[in-house]
This record gives C-alpha cells, sequence and structure tokens, in this order.
C-alpha cells in the first residue's frame, strides 16, 4: 500500500542554519503530498502542499518540490528560527475525493539560538 | 480559515469506563471526518472513516465495539471509547474534510486520554 518515509530527527539546528527533511513516498498512480507541522502542545497545522509533479508548495520561508522521478518531497528552509522548533510530519493522499492521510513518522526539529 | 475543534482537550477516566470526545467543524460542513490516534513520539494511524449519515468504516485491528464513532451531523462526529484501558491511553486527533477545491483536511487540537 501507500506509504511516506521521512529522515528520523532529532534534528538539532542553530538559528538562521538551512534545514532539510527528507520525505520520500510510495503510491499508487498521483498522490498529492503535504508537509504539517505540530507545535508542542497543539494541533497539526498545514505547513505546505503540492498536487502534481514538478509543482513547488511554500510558506512560511519553507518549500518542498513534488519530484515524481525520485518519489521525493524534501522539506527545506534556509535560515530556521527559534520559533521553527516543532515536530514536522510528510504525508499524503491519493488524488481521490474523501480518503485519508497517510503519515510519515515525524521529524521533531530543533532550533537554538 | 475552516476551524475544527475538539472537546475535552484533555480526560483523565478510570479503568472500565467510557469517555466520549467530540469533534465539531466551527465554520463549514463535513461530511468526512478522521479519527487518527498518536502515540509518544509517533506518527498519526488512521482509526476510522466517518460519514455523516452512515456508519463508520474502520481501519484493519480497531475494534469497532471499542471505539464508537457518531456522525450525527454535518459539523460534528463523536468518538467513544468504550470500557477503556491503560493502554487506551493516548492523543486522538479529528480532522474534517472540507467538500471545497482540493479536499484539504482541517485538524482539530487533539484530545489527551488517560486511563489509570
Amino acid at each position: 500500500g501507500d506509504s511516506v518515509t521521512q529522515m528520523e530527527g532529532p534534528v538539532t539546528l542553530s538559528e538562521e542554519a538551512f534545514l532539510t527533511i527528507n520525505c520520500t513516498y510510495t503510491a499508487t498512480g498521483y498522490p498529492s503530498l503535504f508537509w504539517y507541522v505540530q507545535y508542542p502542545g497543539e494541533g497539526l497545522q498545514l505547513l505546505l502542499k503540492a498536487t502534481k509533479a514538478d509543482d513547488k508548495g511554500s510558506n512560511k520561508g519553507f518549500e518542498a518540490t513534488y519530484r515524481k522521478e525520485t518519489t521525493s518531497f524534501h522539506l527545506e528552509k534556509g535560515s530556521v528560527q527559534v520559533s521553527d522548533s516543532a515536530v514536522y510530519f510528510c504525508a499524503l493522499t491519493p488524488n481521490q475525493a474523501g480518503t485519508a492521510l497517510i503519515f510519515g513518522k515525524g521529524t521533531t526539529l530543533s532550533v537554538s539560538s | 480559515g475552516a476551524v475544527v475543534s475538539q472537546h475535552p482537550s484533555w480526560v483523565i477516566c478510570k479503568s472500565g469506563t467510557s469517555v466520549k470526545i467530540e469533534c465539531r467543524s466551527l465554520d463549514f460542513q463535513a461530511t468526512t471526518m478522521f479519527w487518527y490516534r498518536q502515540f509518544p513520539k509517533q506518527s498519526l494511524m488512521l482509526m476510522a472513516t466517518s460519514n455523516e449519515g452512515s456508519k463508520a468504516t474502520y481501519e484493519q485491528g480497531v475494534e469497532k465495539d471499542k471505539f464508537l464513532i457518531n456522525h450525527a451531523s454535518l459539523t460534528l462526529s463523536t468518538l467513544t471509547v468504550t470500557s477503556a484501558h491503560p493502554e487506551d491511553s493516548s492523543f486522538y486527533i479529528c480532522s474534517a474534510l472540507t467538500r471545497q477545491g482540493a479536499y484539504e483536511q482541517y485538524f482539530g487540537p487533539g484530545t489527551r486520554l488517560t486511563v489509570t
């Protein structure tokens, strides 16, 4: 079945460092891809998404490009802030209305000043 | 934007009792809601899909008699954990699916259940 694999954490960075969190997927057909963020004590928030190959999702300085040839959707940010400390989840949903998300295991990011 | 609420945000109950968790879409109608379970430092696992006016669809391995789901209206789904045991302690998260555009899901803040 469909699945998402993302890099194990935790990832520990200094403020203003470059961030990459790797995410690869296995899916039949053409899924939509998402990154969600979960701040401490809060629910999941959609960070960005891409619905077809070569789409780039971006938000709050984060970006990820849907790469069909490598089945990847890596999350990047050029300069992280302490406030970016959170758990990041890569997820997919088949391009079919009404289907649930399939999540990766999550990557904890900790940014220090 | 679309807002989903959950109530309660946390609950402690004794083993053998039942607990009801509500999930509401506050400013949109949701024909479909999903219930996920998140263990500490792990990912979200889909428990069931809740469709308004019909029976929920449970994922393999989820006991439907233990986790009762009712989607009584287009804005409310409830999850009842019956005869709770300590192993049911977890973080339960719902999401609601909009009918517009890209069928985007909006997540509730989650409910922390602790069974003693």
